[in-house]
């Protein structure tokens, strides 16, 4: 079964600071690799996945990730923080086949923080 | 278009009662979830529909919990006999199909708090 870690509950960053929330998963067949972001009190909205083939990936407001299979990680960063992205943001995984097909499977979360 | 809406978007019942939670996913979306998301546990899947075929229930955290999704489309959630802690903010989510990397579509959730 697949699982995913992310490193720090809580995240604090200063206005125009760099963004880095971390993500580790482990499976054991090739994943899909999701970001999503959640508002108070509203649904999960995506920021950006990773399928196959080109391992940066761009998403809404400035957010990239990178797959890197080696450390099995897909971390979360953005140059520059603005207070409108304060918010929870979750990193899941979903792979094809057995029994986890179709399903998210999600991290604890991060609540970020962003300080004026 | 229409995301996916749920509704109530918040529900408070008494210990024992039975609830029922609706989601309408985006329109022909074959695909429909439904996740649990609590303080201590997360978000956690309950069950996913896709089509015609039989529903993966393996989330469902107990025999008091079921769904249904009738005509291929808005699907039900029912607890019954609510426990103190089912309480929890139940989210739904819907994709074109449930297969290979499409984008699940979350709704903005039912809150639900058992007294």
């Amino acid at each position: 079964a697949q699982s995913v870690t992310q490193l720090g509950s809580h995240v604090s960053v200063s206005e125009g600071a760099l963004v880095l929330l971390r993500c580790n998963y482990s499976s054991s067949v090739p994943p899909y690799l999701f970001w999503y972001v959640q508002y108070p009190n509203q649904g999960l909205q995506l920021l950006l996945k990773y399928t196959t083939g080109a391992t940066l990936v761009k998403g809404i407001n400035g957010f990239e990730a990178e797959f890197k299979k080696s450390e099995t990680s897909f971390h979360l960063t953005k140059p520059s923080a603005h207070m409108s992205d304060a918010a929870e943001y979750f990193c899941a995984v979903k792979v094809d086949g057995g029994t986890s097909y179709g399903k998210l499977t999600f991290g604890q979360g991060t609540i970020l923080t962003v300080h004026p | 278009g229409a995301g996916v809406s749920q509704s109530p978007s918040n529900k408070v019942t008494e210990k024992g009662k039975d609830v029922e939670l609706r989601c309408d996913p985006i329109s022909g979306h074959t695909a429909l979830y439904w996740y649990r998301q609590s303080l201590g546990q997360g978000l956690e899947f309950l069950i996913y529909f896709q089509g015609n075929s039989a529903p993966d229930k393996s989330g469902l955290p107990s025999d008091r919990f079921s769904a249904e999704r009738t005509g291929g489309s808005v699907s039900t959630l029912t607890i019954q006999r609510t426990q103190q802690e089912d309480s929890a903010v139940y989210l739904c989510a819907s994709s074109r199909v449930g297969g290979g990397p499409e984008t699940q579509y979350f709704g903005p959730g039912t809150r639900l708090l058992v007294l």
